[in-house]
């Protein structure tokens, strides 16, 4: 079975300081791999995904994210945080989605503070 | 309207009672999903809609749970004698198509209706 770790529950960050928000995942063959973020009062947005190709994956608001199938990961970068990314992050992956299983199972979430 | 609909966004409730929750989706699109967000765990996928149709349905924690699509549109996340567990987010979803036949598109959600069972 599918499943997704985020193994930071917290971060804090110093704005304009970089950002790497960890993710790692368990499926035998290359997962579909995505990463939304919830601010608060709004729903999930969508910030980047990833299935194939280039294993570095651009985004919205300056996020990308790299691939690494030897660590089973899919790490979310941005090089300068602006306060505005303070949010909850999270990491979800679809290894059925070749198949027609729609579900997509998220992790447990990473939130992100910035500080001034 | 633009984006996905819930209501209420609140519902505190008492344990026994029945609740529905429902979700209007972005116009024109056929995929639809509900998933629950309880404190502390990631979101829970609960059931898929294709059209009015329900392909996976493997996400209902139990039989007092249920799920209705109308018209391709407005769907309906119905529990029956509610229990304390229950209390969570309830998150819903909509897509243009399904995930498989966009290749894995995009899930746009809604603000989530919240539950409390007291």
């Amino acid at each position: 079975a599918q499943s997704v770790t985020q193994p930071d529950i917290h971060i804090t960050v110093s704005e304009g300081a970089s950002l790497e928000l960890r993710c790692n995942y368990s499926y035998g063959a290359t997962p579909y791999l995505f990463w939304y973020v919830q601010s608060p009062g709004q729903g999930l947005q969508l910030l980047l995904k990833y299935f194939s190709g280039d294993t570095l994956v651009q985004g919205i608001k300056g996020f990308e994210a790299e691939f690494k199938r030897s660590q089973s990961s899919f790490n979310l970068r941005k090089p300068s945080v602006h306060w505005s990314d303070a949010a909850e992050y999270f990491c979800a992956v679809g290894a059925g989605i070749l198949f027609g299983n729609e579900k997509l199972t998220f992790g447990t979430g990473t939130r992100l503070t910035i500080i001034p | 309207g633009a984006g996905v609909s819930q209501s209420p966004s609140n519902k505190v409730t008492e344990k026994g009672k029945d609740v529905e929750l429902r979700c209007d989706p972005i116009s024109g699109h056929t995929a639809l999903y509900w998933y629950r967000q309880s404190l502390g765990q990631g979101l829970e996928f609960l059931i898929y809609f294709q059209g009015n149709s329900a392909p996976d349905k493997s996400g209902l924690p139990s039989d007092r749970f249920s799920a209705e699509r109308t018209g391709g549109s407005v769907s309906t996340l119905t529990i029956q004698r509610t229990q304390q567990e229950d209390s969570a987010v309830y998150l819903c979803a909509s897509s243009r198509r399904s995930l498989a036949g966009a290749i894995g598109g995009e899930l746009f959600f809604g603000e989530g209706s919240r539950l409390t069972v007291l």
